[in-house]
């Protein structure tokens, strides 16, 4: 089975901290991506990456920024948290094969922001 | 822009009822559907995929159907059990767009002893 682990379950930080989210995978996938899920809104998509050192935005990056150094690792970074940026945020991956493949997700952080 | 929308926000069953949680899609050129169940605390879990040339794809006691023709989708749940308690929401990639999906905002569905 596909095992994506996301390094907190639940973080609090204060406004204007510099915060970092961290995302593993163990399935040899090309393809991460991060997301926030807010309640009525859906996931929401932050930025993604097809391999390592490459990354793209995603529909809301504002605020936010990424590293892929590794092809397993996929860390989310908040350059200066802002309360607006406390939510549930969700990590995933999918392989690049043949046809359409299926994105799958850690258990999330939740994140708060003091 | 695209969206996938759902139905009804909330769905209560009785337990050993069949349950029928529904998604609207916007865009012609989609051509993957998947449907998640998330249960509390946890992240999205995949249930069943169906790609754009079936029309009904079969799981255990989950069961996916796809009309093209109205741009819907549904999922199907046999034998509704408490375990089945979550939300539910679909995700669908559009034809070009990469490994990119667009996910709808969920179905809460609660099943009643």
């Amino acid at each position: 089975d596909v095992k994506v682990t996301q390094s907190s379950r639940y973080l609090v930080k204060r406004t204007g901290e510099k915060v970092f989210l961290e995302c593993v995978q163990d399935m040899d996938h090309e393809n991460m991506f991060w997301y926030r899920q807010d309640p009525g809104l859906g996931l929401r998509l932050i930025y993604f990456s097809y391999d390592v050192k490459m990354k793209e935005k995603g529909d809301i990056p504002e605020g936010y920024s990424v590293s892929r150094e590794k092809k397993e690792r996929f860390s989310l970074i908040l350059e200066s948290a802002s309360t607006n940026q406390t939510s549930m945020y969700l990590c995933a991956s999918s392989s690049t094969g043949t046809g359409n493949q299926p994105q799958h997700f850690g258990d999330g952080t939740r994140l708060s922001i003091l | 822009g695209e969206s996938v929308g759902l139905h009804l926000p909330t769905l209560s069953v009785q337990e050993g009822d069949n349950s029928i949680i529904n998604c609207a899609y916007s865009n012609s050129a989609s051509d993957y559907f998947i449907w998640y169940k998330q249960e509390s605390g946890k992240g999205p879990q995949f249930i069943i995929d169906i790609r754009s040339n079936m029309d009904k794809r079969q799981g255990q006691r989950v069961t996916v159907l796809l009309n093209k023709t109205v741009k819907h989708l549904s999922l199907q749940i046999a034998a509704t059990q408490p375990g089945d308690s979550a939300v539910y929401f679909c995700a669908e990639n559009v034809r070009n767009y990469g490994q990119n999906f667009v996910f709808g905002p969920g179905t809460r569905l609660s099943v009643l002893p």
